[in-house]
């Protein structure tokens, strides 16, 4: 069965670093999105991503987020200058054109010391 | 905006059934999604409903009133395995494909022996 993937599963990072998540969609998906999850909270939205573009993006995702589809199958959520507060899970998740059905990825752990 | 309450655990009992509720106030509708969470696991889809009614899919079957801003998921034949988190999320209008799901906090069941 086709499922997302993402590396790495945890990454370690020192204030004010850059990081990037990486995600590998589904293959025949057309629309991409980035969550997070701080621990004991619920599923935030950061960002949804159609036709190489940006289709909406919530409060979190400001500018020091940005995404990413630099070739046919990776996805990619950079965060340019890490805080604290950006410790948290990171889901990447893809949905066909046909159906509501989002299929989330095993998730990147990001802790920012 | 969009608020969401769901209580936030609840314990039930091996081969019993258990109904989880949702209310959601949102300024649009769309739909509502139910989603199941193991502790440290991605979100995995269970259901979306965007007509009023019952919808069953095997052990699980979720409801939705469109006019009462309620839902409720129905887990029948409790197994240990059901033990997750229950998310419940609502879509606003108009979204299509990319749609900036907003999470509720969660249910956490238990099921006990």
């Amino acid at each position: 069965e086709p499922e997302v993937t993402q590396t790495p599963s945890h990454q370690v990072t020192q204030m004010g670093q850059e990081v990037i998540l990486r995600c590998v969609p589904i293959s025949n998906h057309l629309y991409f999105y980035w969550y997070r999850q701080i621990l004991g909270q619920k599923v935030e939205f950061l960002v949804s991503f159609y036709n190489n573009e940006i289709s909406e993006k919530s409060e979190i995702f400001d500018d020091q987020f940005s995404v990413e589809r630099p070739d046919g199958s990776n996805f990619t959520l950079k965060i340019r200058s890490t805080k604290l507060e950006d410790s948290a899970m990171y889901f990447c998740a893809s949905s066909s054109g046909t159906g509501y059905e989002q299929y989330f990825g095993p998730g990147t752990r990001l802790t920012v010391t | 905006g969009q608020n969401i309450d769901q209580p936030t655990e609840m314990t039930a009992t091996e081969g019993a059934i258990v109904q989880i509720n949702c209310t959601y106030q949102t300024s649009g509708f769309n739909g509502l999604f139910w989603y199941q969470q193991h502790a440290g696991e991605a979100p995995t889809f269970l259901s979306y409903n965007v007509l009023d009614g019952l919808e069953e899919k095997g052990r699980f079957s979720s409801f939705l009133s469109r006019s009462k801003g309620y839902s409720y998921l129905l887990l029948k034949e409790l197994q240990m395995k059901d033990s997750a988190s229950y998310l419940c999320a609502v879509t606003p209008p108009n979204s299509g494909g990319y749609q900036k799901v907003t999470f509720g906090t969660g249910t956490k069941l238990q099921v006990i022996p």
